[in-house]
């Protein structure tokens, strides 16, 4: 069964960049049709997608994000990875790695498998 | 983008009645739709996808319905579990967008 582990800093300093890591488990990244996102949430608020990634290449971002932040993957760990630059204070939330999965018409979108939320604190 | 909106923001329901839950779309996603329940400390869970095709292991008193831009997603008799925090998403178009969430409480 695929599990994903959420690895990554709990403090970040403004200005800085914040990296985490979401390793896979049970099966592997670089499996054909497969994609996977960033998914956070502010202290007390909502659910925001951050971003995603299909078949190792292919990124699409929130573009209220876009400018600061990459997604990529790293087949020979089986890990794929956020980075946000330029953090702020509004970048405090809690963040899950996730991989969504098709629908009966084949689009992708819905989170099945989710790695555990860690909060991440901007703060100097 | 596509704004994704819930109502109720608070649904009070006494254990054991029927929850019925709205999420409406700006513009079309079809039937590409998910459900999301959410306790608090924990990762959402997913609950329904495609609008109506529940996820493995969800019980049967969870529906969801509709297509295009209004959506509805029905708990028959709620049990104690049930209380939480339910999300729309829609995945038909980028960027994938949330609503922003129900909250069920007991009565």
């Amino acid at each position: 069964q695929l599990q994903l582990q959420k690895s990554g800093p709990g403090l970040v300093k403004p200005s800085e960049t914040l990296s985490l890591t979401c390793t896979v488990s049970g099966g592997s990244i670089s499996s054909s049709s497969h994609y996977w996102g960033w998914v956070r949430q502010p202290p007390g608020k909502g659910l925001e997608w951050i971003g995603s990634i299909y078949n190792s290449e292919n990124t699409y971002y929130n573009p209220s994000l876009e400018s600061r932040v990459t997604i990529s993957t790293d087949t020979s760990k089986n890990q794929f990875s956020l980075r946000l630059t330029s953090v702020t204070a509004a970048d405090t939330a809690v963040y899950y790695c996730g991989k969504p999965k098709p629908d009966s018409t084949g689009y992708y979108g819905a989170f099945d498998i989710w790695g555990q939320g860690t909060m991440v604190t901007v703060s100097s | 983008e596509i704004v994704m909106t819930q109502s109720p923001a608070t649904l009070s329901v006494s254990p054991g009645e029927r929850a019925t839950l709205s999420c409406g779309a700006s513009q079309s996603v079809n039937s590409h739709l998910a459900w999301y329940q959410q306790k608090p400390g924990q990762a959402p869970r997913l609950l329904i996808y495609g609008a109506s095709t529940r996820d493995t292991g969800i019980p049967a008193r969870f529906s969801g319905s509709g297509s295009g831009t209004e959506f509805a997603l029905t708990v028959s008799s709620l049990q104690p579990e049930d209380f939480a925090v339910y999300y729309c998403q829609q995945y038909n178009s980028w960027p994938w967008t949330f609503g922003q969430g129900t909250k069920v409480e007991i009565k």
